[in-house]
């Protein structure tokens, strides 16, 4: 199993441009979410999708959009980068079940938006 | 509204000795859970320990244990018998059972053993 994974790892833009990034899991999780992680401000939920078909927004969604393909796959798309973007992008994966529902994280994607 | 904080930006512990990092948390769900992450120097975020709120007894695993105080509404992290790779940032998260499974984070405390 290779748990979750992101792509890319790493990413230069100039502002203005867009991209997307990608992430899939092979846990047949159902639920899928979008961090950023700045420095001294910890993880912030841009979105997330709490089962296949849907989406719904985190803390932090301006300047985002997301698409759950299918249960395995959900991407991030940032359609007009910005230097305010610049950051560490995780996914992450977890069933969705009460409980000890934990979160398993893909490696992050650095990107930065000059 | 659903808030973590974690007032330790930095910790310093002498190896093999134990180590409290403070996690205080508000919410309004009757039912939640509380969670702690490792993120070493590396950056992947590693699931440490879980706490619900209706369990009768803290968590434990292995040198990790969570101090769950419900009135105080707090959640600190004990790692017993530092290591050198016990270094890292760590992280206290809580998810509410209501509202789609959202968890959110606090900032983080960076720990650091010393040999």
């Amino acid at each position: 199993n290779a748990g979750v994974t992101q792509t890319p790892k790493f990413q230069v833009l100039k502002t203005g441009q867009s991209m997307t990034l990608q992430c899939a899991q092979d846990m047949n999780h159902n639920s899928m979410y979008w961090y950023r992680q700045d420095p001294g401000m910890g993880l912030r939920l841009i979105y997330y999708s709490a089962s296949e078909g849907t989406t719904d927004k985190g803390e932090v969604p301006n300047g985002y959009n997301v698409s759950r393909l299918n249960k395995r796959e959900f991407s991030l798309r940032l359609e007009s980068a910005a230097p305010s973007q610049t950051s560490v992008y995780f996914c992450a994966s977890s069933e969705a079940r009460r409980g000890p529902d934990t979160q398993y994280f893909g490696p992050g994607t650095r990107l930065t938006v000059l | 509204a659903q808030k973590i904080t974690q007032t330790q930006p930095g910790m310093f512990v002498q190896e093999k000795e134990a180590v409290t990092l403070d996690c205080t948390y508000d919410t309004s769900d009757p039912s939640y859970g509380l969670f702690w992450y490792k993120q070493p120097s590396s950056g992947e975020m590693i699931f440490l320990i879980y706490q619900g709120s209706y369990d009768q007894q803290n968590a434990t695993e292995g040198r990790y244990s969570l101090n769950f105080q419900k009135a105080r509404k707090s959640a600190n992290l004990v790692i017993s018998a530092s290591q050198l790779g016990d270094s890292a940032m760590y992280f206290c998260a809580m998810r509410g059972n209501t509202g789609g499974f959202k968890t959110i984070f606090g900032a983080g405390t960076r720990l650091f053993v010393k040999a």
